[in-house]
């Protein structure tokens, strides 16, 4: 157990339909990193926070997509509309700070029909 | 941004043998890690090495900073050892995420 929860652990969802992740990342954490993954591939950076600021978003992050971080707290990743193509596991990270170790939560596999 | 690239991509040895996993990146680092997947997808954290040497049990990591480069070495491989190793590494200055290669996927036979 590394600490950083997600839920919910696996989603199928129809093409069209939003949904909605969450993560809890280590408590005195202040950073938190979302990443995608598909199969084959390496994890790639989604977005990050600060507390409750949004301080980077990866080109990868469509308008389609939306993160949040009430409060500094637990995030939320939404992807709305969603696409086949947006099949994949959604990771989310819970570093102390830039430059130490980061921890992840067991993912979101996420499968779009 | 920073490349990662890992080497082999694929391995497959028999019980007992050793391997060495290779990371070389393409800028000065601030972190470094290295993960291994499990089938369920959880990232399983083996080390974070920004720099020097360090051992776990059969496992162990040494990042040369200065050359850009980090080695995992696998000692008397275990079935259980099978999956994906990911090596990470945060760039110098960045204060931004973890740039991941594309890992190297193991099999140990029995």
């Amino acid at each position: 157990d590394t600490g950083v929860s997600q839920n919910p652990r696996h989603k199928i969802t129809k093409r069209g339909q939003n949904v909605t992740f969450r993560c809890d990342p280590i408590s005195e954490h202040n950073r938190l990193y979302w990443y995608r993954q598909t199969l084959g591939q390496g994890p790639e950076f989604l977005t990050y926070f600060q507390n409750e600021a949004q301080l980077e978003k990866s080109r990868l992050l469509s308008d389609r997509f939306s993160a949040e971080r009430p409060k500094g707290s637990f995030s939320t990743l939404e992807i709305q509309r969603t696409e086949q193509g947006d099949s994949a596991m959604y990771l989310c990270a819970s570093p102390e700070g830039s430059g130490t170790e980061a921890f992840f939560g067991q993912g979101t596999r996420l499968t779009v029909v | 941004g920073i490349q990662v690239e890992q080497s082999p991509p694929d391995l497959i040895l028999q019980e007992g043998a050793n391997s060495t996993l290779r990371c070389n990146f393409s800028d000065s680092v601030n972190n470094l890690q290295w993960f291994h997947q499990n089938p369920w997808g959880q990232l399983i954290n083996l080390f974070y090495i920004p720099s020097g040497t360090k051992q776990n049990g059969r496992l162990s990591a040494t990042t040369v900073a200065t050359e850009r480069y980090s080695l995992l070495y696998i000692s008397s491989s275990q079935t259980t050892d099978s999956g994906v190793y990911f090596c990470a590494v945060e760039r110098r200055g960045s204060g931004y995420a973890l740039n991941f290669g594309k890992g190297t996927s193991l099999l140990v036979t029995p």
